[in-house]
């Protein structure tokens, strides 16, 4: 699977959207865009994925760079509970076994 | 009860005695995991059982074996582990075949070892 690489710490006003990026420079055609986050002292939850299309959910969106190259997670409205690590993970979706590779992640602080 | 559950969400045990750790998920789910947390790392995946077969050990030393009765249940036996081997303990579960990839976790067991 792709290496990621994300900023260790963010901070964002409450209210406000937060952009967390991500690289992955050497993501193949095959692997999708998974993004995961972990509140403290909780298990890592699904936020959302993408192969090349922008993704949204009731959570968040999802920007994938043409070249697939880099994405970015969007929280339109930040809340004090989004203060959390988020995790960006590429793999292939292979039908089989979801052995996620996690990296440190990005520690995002809502700032009230 | 919804989702994973894990029990005990804490645990305290000597480096002689013997515990497990149980993961019960209520999803339908056909793929179980178990990851392992130490503080200020990242999660590091151990266990793999799909279709309640172990197809994956990643490198786990001996002290902590692994069951699966069912598609269901799973469990981590622990004995004469190492103060190193405190943690927070996680499982998961996942619907092989389905492209979503999703993994659905637990709140975790978080283990000290004295």
């Amino acid at each position: 699977d792709a290496k990621t690489t994300q900023p260790p710490s963010m901070d964002c006003a409450e209210g406000r959207a937060a952009n967390l990026p991500c690289n992955h420079s050497t993501i193949s055609g095959n692997e999708y865009v998974y993004w995961y986050r972990q509140i403290h002292s909780q298990g890592p939850q699904y936020i959302i994925h993408g192969l090349k299309n922008n993704e949204t959910n009731e959570m968040a969106s999802l920007i994938i760079t043409e070249d697939r190259k880099s994405s970015t997670l969007i929280l339109p409205h930040a809340t004090l509970r989004d203060t959390a690590v988020y995790y960006c993970i590429v793999r292939v979706a292979a039908f089989g076994n979801e052995k996620l590779t996690f990296g440190t992640g990005t520690r995002l602080t809502i700032i009230p | 009860e919804t989702g994973v559950t894990q029990t005990p969400r804490h645990l305290v045990m000597g480096m002689t005695n013997k515990k497990s750790l149980k993961c019960e998920q209520h999803l339908g789910h056909n793929a179980m995991y178990w990851y392992k947390q130490s503080a200020k790392k990242p999660l590091e995946l151990m266990f793999v059982y799909n279709f309640k077969e172990q197809t994956e050990n990643n490198s786990v030393p001996s002290r902590f074996s692994p069951e699966c009765p069912n598609s269901s249940h799973l469990f981590l036996h622990l004995h004469t582990l190492q103060p190193e081997d405190s943690a927070l303990y996680l499982c998961a579960s996942s619907q092989v075949g389905n492209s979503g990839g999703e993994l659905f976790f637990g709140e975790g067991s978080r283990l000290t070892v004295l």
